[in-house]
């Protein structure tokens, strides 16, 4: 089982917002930061987009944005875009580097 | 631009070794900027981190699996290698080779992946 928790599935039409939470089940939060997030379009490889909570990389449009608040992360996207379609997982340092179950996300 | 690139068998028999090895081109596995690493994803679930070493050689792998996984680093080739013994069906998945920029040591996101290796355990 995963330390870290997302929702299997969230779901959007063009336009909006979503947001996807990832949520720290081990008592050790302290050690929850360092929380990055990776989107895996089917069949490709899972690629960076937020790190360090809140950091975009070059690249990664704005409508990415991360935040922390206690023990639970959040990716937004807003303005959702057909091609955000995919996977998204959160992943933190935690005794050990661990990965959210991943969240399927759906653009209407 | 780093690209990275995974290379080896597509099949391994249980109880057999699994070797791969992860090719680095655009950017040199002795800088002191990165940990190289391994993560894997089974078919259809989620993501799990192997390991990883430094130029140095000094290596972290997951408790889960440090039992079985060696991960080494051939500096002269600019590759770095992953070996996990006594697999079994479980060990099936595409493995992925990433690399990890430090600061100050401090691993925080793994930013560049290869495109991931099939590698399925069955006799």
């Amino acid at each position: 089982q995963s330390a870290l928790t997302q929702p299997p599935s969230v779901s959007g039409s063009p336009g909006q917002s979503v947001t996807i939470s990832c949520t720290v089940t081990s008592s050790d939060i302290n050690s929850y930061n360092r929380v990055s997030w990776y989107q895996q379009p089917p069949g490709t490889a899972p690629k960076l987009i937020i790190y360090d909570v809140t950091y975009r990389p070059s690249g990664v449009p704005d409508r990415f944005s991360g935040s922390k608040s206690g023990n639970t992360a959040s990716l937004t996207i807003s303005g959702l875009q057909t091609e955000d379609e995919a996977y998204y997982y959160c992943s933190s340092y935690i005794n050990s580097w661990v990965f959210g179950g991943g969240t399927k996300l759906t653009v209407l | 631009q780093v690209q990275l690139q995974e290379s080896g068998p597509g099949l391994v028999k249980p109880s057999q070794t699994l070797s791969l090895t992860c090719t680095v081109s655009g950017g040199s596995i002795s800088s002191g900027d990165f940990f190289w690493t391994w993560i894997r994803q089974p078919p259809g679930k989620g993501l799990e981190w192997i390991g990883y070493i430094y130029y140095s050689g000094s290596t972290y792998y997951n408790p889960s699996l440090n039992s079985r996984v060696t991960i080494t680093a051939d500096t002269s080739k600019n590759q770095f290698s992953l070996k996990l013994s006594s697999v079994t069906a479980a060990d099936t998945a595409v493995y992925y080779c990433a690399r990890a920029p430090a600061v100050r040591f401090l691993v925080k996101s793994f930013d560049s992946w290869g495109q991931g290796t099939l590698v399925t355990v069955s006799s």
